[in-house]
């Protein structure tokens, strides 16, 4: 079955440290992946995405992301956090016709 | 600007209401989809449609409606027989590439609260 899987439901870290947050996947094809970030009462915005080639991929805010077909894996990294990271991260694989979503990772930044 | 809208904001439902949520895009996509958000348990797919006039179940379909009678428009009826209703709900669209969903554009949200 297809799922995704996001092991770190709350993951804390000091400004100007570094970050990484864990995203496992079954997929059976090759798998379409996703990074979105989330706001408290917010709708979902894109991190970045994998659909081929290159398989560390850069995104907005200063993420990246690198694809790991041996490990099944799409982590998610940033070097340096800023407060304003805070906020709650959701991997996400494409699906046929529609997506399958981890539950998310809510990060919290101290300063 | 091109994006998605919902509304209202907020909503509160007496006990035995429907209600409807609106869901408006203008980002000529054909895919659209509902969600449901609660703590802890991330989005569960309600409906989603591929196609103007056809849409599908996604996994918790029971007691929510939807109709896709426009490309710009999917809009949510959640009824009396939806039990626990209170709950954060997205909508979003998408290209989709031979069957594969691309990037999902999310609109803000509504917070519907039952009384």
């Amino acid at each position: 079955a297809q799922s995704v899987t996001q092991p770190d439901i709350h993951i804390t870290v000091s400004e100007g440290a570094s970050l990484e947050l864990r995203c496992n996947y079954s997929y059976g094809a090759t798998p379409y992946l996703f990074w979105y970030v989330q706001s408290p009462g917010q709708g979902l915005q894109l991190l970045l995405k994998y659909f081929s080639g290159d398989t560390l991929v850069q995104g907005i805010k200063g993420f990246e992301a690198e694809f790991k077909r041996s490990q099944s894996s799409f982590n998610l990294r940033k070097p340096s956090v800023h407060w304003s990271d805070a906020a709650e991260y959701f991997c996400a694989v494409s699906g046929t016709y529609k997506y399958i979503f981890g539950t998310g990772t809510r990060l919290k930044v101290l300063a | 600007d091109g994006g998605i809208t919902q509304s209202p904001k907020y909503l509160f439902r007496k006990e035995g209401q429907n209600v409807t949520l609106s869901c408006e895009q203008n980002l000529n996509h054909d895919a659209m989809y509902w969600y449901r958000q609660d703590p802890g348990q991330g989005l569960r797919l309600i409906y989603y449609s591929q196609i103007v006039n056809d849409f599908q179940k996604g996994d918790i379909a029971e007691g929510y409606s939807v109709s896709r009678e426009k490309k710009e428009s999917f809009p949510l009826t959640v009824t009396s027989a939806q039990k626990n209703p209170t709950a954060f709900y997205l909508c979003a669209s998408s290209i989709a590439r031979r069957r594969i969903p691309d990037t999902q554009y999310f609109g803000p949200g509504t917070r519907l609260t039952v009384l």
